[in-house]
Formats: C-alpha cells, sequence, structure tokens
C-alpha cells in the first residue's frame, strides 16, 4: 500500500482566505483524488487529478473555488480558496492502488474556517 | 443510480458483544467493488476489505467478517467479541465503471460505540 502525507494536518483560517492543502505519495501514482468530509457526514468527491492534465470536478464543485495542482506523479495540491465556515471540513486526498477500484487515503487536514 | 445505503447512524454494544454492520448497495454494474473502511476518532481512514462482483465468498479476517449477498446485494459486516479499540466509524463503499471508474461512492457510515 501506499504511504500518503498531508499538510497542514490542520489548520484555524479566517473567512475570506484561502488554504492549500498539500498531498505526498511515497511511490508514483496514475490517479489521485480529493474529497471532502464535511462534519459528521460521509466522503464526497470533490476532483480526480491525473498529471499532466486538468482535474475533473465532481458535479457542485468548481475550479474556481478548489484548484488542483498535479506537477507530478507524487504530488498534488487543494487549495481552498475565498473560504467560508461552510467550507469547514477534512479534506482527505487519496491515491489508487495497486489493485483495481482500490485506494488509499492521506490522514486528512481538519480545516475550521471562523 | 449509483448508491450505497448504510441503515445504522449509530450502533452501542458492551465490549464482547458481536455486532453486524449492515450496506445495501445499488449498481447498473455487472462488475463492480465494495470495500469497508474504518475511520477512529484520529480522523484516519483505514481500508478493510476489497470484494468483487464475482466473488462471493464469504471472509474471515480474525474477529472480522464479511457477508456478501448479490441476491439482496447486501455487503455486511460483523465483529466478533467487539473490543473498545473498535470504537470508530465504518464506511461502505462501492465502485464501478457507472462511478466514473475509480471514482467510490461512500454511504453515510455506522458510528459503533464499544463500551468496556
Amino acid at each position: 500500500s501506499a504511504v500518503i502525507s498531508q499538510k497542514p494536518s490542520r489548520d484555524i483560517c479566517q473567512r475570506g482566505t484561502s488554504l492549500t492543502i498539500q498531498c505526498q505519495v511515497d511511490s508514483q501514482v496514475t490517479m489521485m483524488f480529493w474529497y471532502r468530509q464535511q462534519p459528521g457526514q460521509s466522503l464526497t468527491l470533490i476532483a480526480t487529478a491525473n498529471q499532466g492534465s486538468e482535474a475533473t470536478y465532481e458535479s457542485g464543485f468548481v475550479i474556481d473555488k478548489f484548484p488542483i495542482s498535479r506537477p507530478n506523479l507524487t504530488f498534488s495540491t487543494l487549495t481552498v480558496s475565498n473560504m467560508s465556515p461552510e467550507d469547514s471540513s477534512i479534506y482527505l486526498c487519496s491515491v489508487s492502488g495497486t489493485g483495481p477500484y482500490e485506494q488509499y487515503f492521506g490522514p486528512g487536514t481538519r480545516l475550521t474556517v471562523t | 443510480a449509483q448508491k450505497v445505503t448504510q441503515a445504522q447512524t449509530e450502533i452501542s454494544v458492551v465490549e464482547k458483544e458481536d455486532v453486524t454492520l449492515d450496506c445495501v448497495y445499488e449498481t447498473r454494474d455487472t462488475t463492480y467493488y465494495l470495500f469497508w473502511y474504518k475511520q477512529p476518532p484520529s480522523g484516519e481512514l483505514v481500508f478493510l476489505i476489497r470484494r468483487n462482483s464475482f466473488d462471493e465468498q464469504n471472509e474471515i479476517s480474525g474477529r472480522y467478517s464479511w457477508n456478501f449477498q448479490k441476491s439482496t446485494s447486501s455487503f455486511n459486516f460483523t465483529i466478533t467479541a467487539s473490543q473498545v479499540v473498535d470504537s470508530a466509524v465504518y464506511f461502505c463503499a462501492l465502485s464501478g465503471l457507472n462511478t466514473g471508474g475509480f471514482k467510490t461512492i461512500f454511504g453515510a457510515g455506522t458510528r459503533l460505540f464499544v463500551k468496556a
């Protein structure tokens, strides 16, 4: 399985500011995913990020609000822009595993917006 | 439509009791994968098991067992002799071609409390 790290692990941010979350994997992976987990809720996919192409966003998520970069096969960033208290969530990075439809998740970034 | 339903929002048991977490899914895919993940209070998501749609064999791993029944579209998870460390939120999830390939759809989760 892949070892995934995320930075920061948690942050408290002011309304209207932006935060960039980093995801680092210890091996090269084709597909990386960003999920949001609002308090007490399940996981919702924000976007899929493949190296060398634009991220693919799910319904309800837009690039202006959640720009994603994928500069290489081991790294990705998610920016939460112009934050509001509704953006307070855990943001999780995941990567495709070696098996079909297998995913491994990072430890998550706990974001609180005041 | 692709959907995963975990009807049990919260379950509370006393240590050493057996507990079953229910999962019912909907999919148009003939090939699909089902998963269970554990999310302890620390927040990290821990992969427990993956099962593909062509393998209906039940699986046992220590105190954990899984019962996959395509006839009822269910993939239930049983913890035998529960322990306090089993307290967590458990998510059932589904992936298939109609979920966009590698996209995984998660159920709402079941919060399990195991009391000493």
